[in-house]
């Protein structure tokens, strides 16, 4: 199998306090984990992408110090929204490679943060 | 430009009445073409993945093509558990896994 998890699968908070995303691949470690963002009725977004001890490449426009995406361990990525606003309110998403080599993405269920 | 181009946009279908939903993409060398499945509210379910033309896959109901081009996801008899947001996503040669999805078709099947 390649199972990957998500938690929490939603949240709500403040504006400007933070929230942490945990991506956890549960029968497979990953070299690479990958963020993604999706609004209402459109296609996933790519944010950043990490490796299991590196720095997280973003993607251009994608705010580097209020999306910060740690890749302890090779079943572990965390993303942390920094200064939460309610333009950040979205669907996030994590996806995991099995590892260097196989292409496939498998994806988490998804976190729905809603920001008030 | 890498790009991928679904369409429809939406699809209707009544049981049992097959369909095709396209992906046209422009790649800069392809290493892989993935079609993934999206329920409201929920992650992509890997479906297939497709490396050259002519390739061919199959699960079930659905079978994956793929051309120097395009790729054709072929929905046989569908059922209305196969309505989901259909994903095709490529990945081009070089750099690390990235994939580049296209916006996707939404099917509904009614009984």
């Amino acid at each position: 199998g390649a199972v990957v998890s998500q938690h929490p699968s939603w949240v709500i908070c403040k504006s400007g306090t933070s929230v942490k995303i945990e991506c956890r691949s549960l029968d497979f470690q990953a070299t690479t984990m990958f963020w993604y963002r999706q609004f209402p009725k459109q296609s996933l977004m790519l944010m950043a992408t990490s490796n299991e001890g590196s720095k997280a490449t973003y993607e251009q426009g994608v705010e580097k110090d209020k999306f910060l995406i740690n890749h302890a361990s090779l079943t572990l990525s965390t993303l942390t929204v920094t200064s939460a606003h309610p333009e950040d309110s979205s669907f996030y998403i994590c996806s995991a490679s099995k590892l260097e080599g196989a292409y496939e993405q498998y994806f988490g269920p998804g976190t729905r943060l809603t920001v008030t | 430009e890498d790009q991928v181009t679904q369409s429809p946009e939406a699809l209707r279908l009544q049981e049992g009445e097959s369909s095709s939903l396209n992906c046209s993409y422009t790649v800069s060398g392809l290493r892989g073409l993935f079609w993934y499945r999206q329920d409201p509210g929920k992650g992509p379910e890997f479906l297939f993945t497709l490396y050259s033309a002519g390739e061919e896959k199959e699960k079930e109901r659905l079978k994956a093509t793929l051309t120097k081009k395009e790729s054709f996801l072929h929905i046989t008899a569908p059922k209305p558990e196969d309505s989901a947001t259909y994903l095709c996503a490529v990945q081009a040669m070089g750099g690390y896994n990235k994939l580049i999805f296209g916006a996707g078709t939404r099917l509904a099947v009614h009984p």
